[in-house]
């Protein structure tokens, strides 16, 4: 059974700190991974998606990969009020339709 | 550029009555498809996907069924709800094929609550 384990939270940072999220996962085969952030109530968006080892930077936002350890991790600088929602991590399964496995996700809570 | 659409957006039905949740994508051709169900502070499950026209692959065991009778059309269905069917019902679509930067976009989701 692949899946995909995060730690449920709630996380707190104050506004301005670094939030870092994790995520592990139990299929080495596994290439992709993909983050999304969801806010209550709403549908998820994609925040940003790694391949390849090593980081990866667009804005406030570092996802980082390291297979050999099988973790993912979500980097979020500077961190806003707005940031505050449930991060999911997500892997992606080959030669099934391209279909996501999903981890539990992790509640994130940025005080003013 | 690529719309996705669920209906309806909240629906409350009775134990024992039938569903019909309806899907469709815009501005693309041949996606893959999939329904999800999140429940109440829980991640997202995968119920179903498609590849194309008429063709199903169901993730786990349910009363539910889909179908999918024109390209950009997901339909999911189910003939009796279960208190255990509430919760929040995703539809996502992805370019078709298959490549390390495939992505999902999710529709608005419809808020399902069964009594």
């Amino acid at each position: 059974q692949k899946e995909v384990e995060q730690n449920s939270g709630p996380l707190s940072v104050p506004e301005g700190a670094i939030a870092s999220l994790n995520c592990t996962y139990s299929d080495r085969g596994s290439q992709s991974f993909f983050w999304y952030r969801q806010y209550s109530g709403k549908s998820p968006e994609l925040i940003m998606f790694i391949y390849s080892n090593g980081d990866k930077e667009d804005g406030r936002f570092t996802a980082q990969l390291n297979k050999a350890s099988q973790y993912v991790s979500l980097l979020i600088r500077d961190s806003q009020p707005s940031d505050s929602a449930t991060y999911l991590c997500a892997a992606l399964v080959y030669n099934q339709g391209g279909k996501l496995i999903f981890g539990q996700g992790t509640e994130l809570s940025v005080k003013p | 550029s690529q719309t996705i659409h669920q209906w309806p957006a909240t629906l409350v039905q009775p134990v024992g009555s039938p569903l019909s949740l309806e899907c469709t994508v815009e501005g693309t051709s041949n996606p893959n498809l999939y329904w999800y169900r999140q429940a109440a502070g829980r991640g997202l499950q995968l119920l179903f996907y498609s590849v194309g026209i008429g063709q199903i692959s169901s993730e786990v065991p349910q009363n539910l069924s889909a179908s999918r009778p024109q390209d950009r059309q997901f339909i999911l269905s189910s003939k009796k709800l279960l208190l255990s069917d509430s919760g929040f019902y995703l539809c996502a679509w992805k370019e078709h094929g298959q490549g390390r930067r495939d992505t999902q976009y999710f529709g608005p989701g419809t808020r399902l609550t069964v009594l």
